[in-house]
């Protein structure tokens, strides 16, 4: 039971360039988020897939996009990386469905470089 | 507009005594608290929640205490260890958003031998 995994671990992109961040759980949960955290700043949600077959925008969508390919996997691309976007970027997931269950689980993080 | 704040970046604690880490929030309609640990280079993880409708919470050594009239919630670390050394978030959601979390900045609690 490996929990949250994602891939890669770390990435140096040129302004321009585009990439996809991979993430995927293996807890059956149906949510799954992304944020991304900057220095000196809490983490701050770019989108969110309630459940499988739905994405929403989260506080910081601009320059993203995502695909809720199964229950499984929720991908992060960045179409044309700008140095704004250098950041720490997590994914997460919880299950969904009744109120007394919030925890969400993180993966560890990709730390992403854009220059 | 940060509906979520952790006013205190950093916190120094001698190891057996107490640790209070604090957080404010803004939006009445948040329906869940939860505190989160930060290791470097790691994931957050869930430490402990508290529902909007209690106003205490424990669980071992961590105790949520939640004033809704003030908008304040705090964690209580009892004792504090060395190894509690991370940073700590504070964090709300509705349902209606999805169960997304919104952050504070975290405070960064540094337990001293």
């Amino acid at each position: 039971n490996a929990g949250v995994t994602q891939t890669p671990k770390f990435q140096v992109l040129k302004t321009g360039q585009s990439m996809t961040l991979q993430c995927a759980q293996d807890m059956n949960h149906n949510s799954m988020y992304w944020y991304r955290q900057d220095p000196g700043m809490g983490l701050r949600l770019i989108y969110y897939s309630a459940s499988e077959g739905t994405t929403d925008k989260g506080e910081v969508p601009n320059g993203y996009n995502v695909s809720r390919l199964n229950k499984r996997e929720f991908s992060l691309r960045l179409e044309s990386a700008a140095p704004s976007q250098t950041s720490v970027y997590f994914c997460a997931s919880s299950e969904r469905g009744w109120a007394g269950n919030t925890e969400q689980f993180f993966g560890p993080g990709t730390r992403l470089t854009v220059l | 507009d940060q509906q979520v704040k952790q006013n205190s970046p950093s916190l120094s604690v001698q190891e057996g005594r107490i640790s209070i880490l604090n957080c404010d929030y803004t939006n009445s309609m948040f329906d869940y608290f939860l505190w989160y640990k930060k290791y470097p280079a790691e994931g957050p993880t869930f430490l402990i929640s508290i529902s909007s409708i209690k106003d205490k919470n424990e669980d071992g050594r961590f105790t949520v205490f939640l004033n809704k009239s003030a908008k304040h919630l705090s964690l209580h670390i009892v004792p504090s260890q060395p190894g509690d050394s991370a940073v700590y978030f504070c964090a709300a959601l509705t349902a209606a958003s999805g169960y997304a979390l919104n952050f504070g900045k975290g405070t960064s609690l540094l337990v001293t031998p």
